[in-house]
């Protein structure tokens, strides 16, 4: 089946350790997003690859870097990640939405199970 | 900036009742997402509504979408336990645009 995988399900770390999450994707999507999801809170996208182009948000820390090696994988690095960094981290896709909204389709984004990170 | 609300936060219905979760959003689109997130797991996509006065309905679900009045809701008939889970509204901003702006969430518990 087509899908996103997100590994590790469970990280933790120190204080001020790098991390690096992995997100990789069977459906051939061009879009890759990663956000993070705080308890209790709605999904906040830290950034966004369209093919090889990084779009990253005005607010997103500079603690927060991504790589996008190829069309099925992306990464997420955490340079020093501090405790208000504890979060679930969600990887999604979508398909061509630029292209596919010029013929009619949409921007459904496709999530993978997550990450939760812990920052001890 | 697209503003989306969802209204109520949290709500708390007995089983067999029905209630409606609303979703309101700032700016013109014609294309809005309905997200389930059970506990401590990810989004799962319940519903995509494309235009004004679309309905779609799986089992005791059914959302639809008012452009005009910038307005979707998303009815619980008859609730059962196995409903219970947050559920976010996503508007897609600009057409063509590859992000969207998702809602607060609602919480809804469902009790036996």
């Amino acid at each position: 089946d087509a899908m996103v995988i997100q590994n590790p399900r469970y990280q933790v770390t120190q204080f001020g350790k790098p991390v690096t999450l992995s997100c990789s994707q069977t459906l051939n999507h061009n879009v890759m997003y990663w956000y993070q999801q705080k308890s209790s809170q709605a999904p906040k996208l830290l950034f966004h690859y369209y093919d090889k182009d990084f779009n990253n948000e005005a607010d997103t820390p500079d603690n927060f870097q991504s790589r996008r090696p190829n069309t099925s994988f992306c990464f997420l690095d955490i340079r020093s990640p501090g405790l208000g960094d504890a979060a679930m981290y969600l990887c999604a896709t979508s398909r061509d939405p630029v292209q596919g909204a010029l013929r009619g389709a949409y921007n459904e984004q496709f999530f993978g199970p997550g990450t939760r990170l812990t920052v001890l | 900036e697209l503003k989306v609300e969802q209204n109520p936060l949290f709500l708390s219905m007995q089983e067999g009742k029905n209630y409606t979760i609303y979703c309101n959003y700032s700016t013109t689109s014609d294309r809005l997402y309905w997200y389930r997130q059970d506990p401590g797991k990810s989004l799962e996509s319940l519903f995509v509504l494309l235009s004004n006065g679309a309905v779609k309905q799986e089992g005791r679900l059914m959302a639809s979408l008012d452009t005009k009045a910038r307005l979707s809701t998303l009815h619980i008939t008859a609730a059962v336990h196995d409903l219970s889970a947050t559920y976010f509204c996503a508007v897609d901003e600009n057409f063509g645009n590859e992000k969207l702006t998702f809602g607060t969430g609602t919480r809804l518990t469902i009790i036996p």
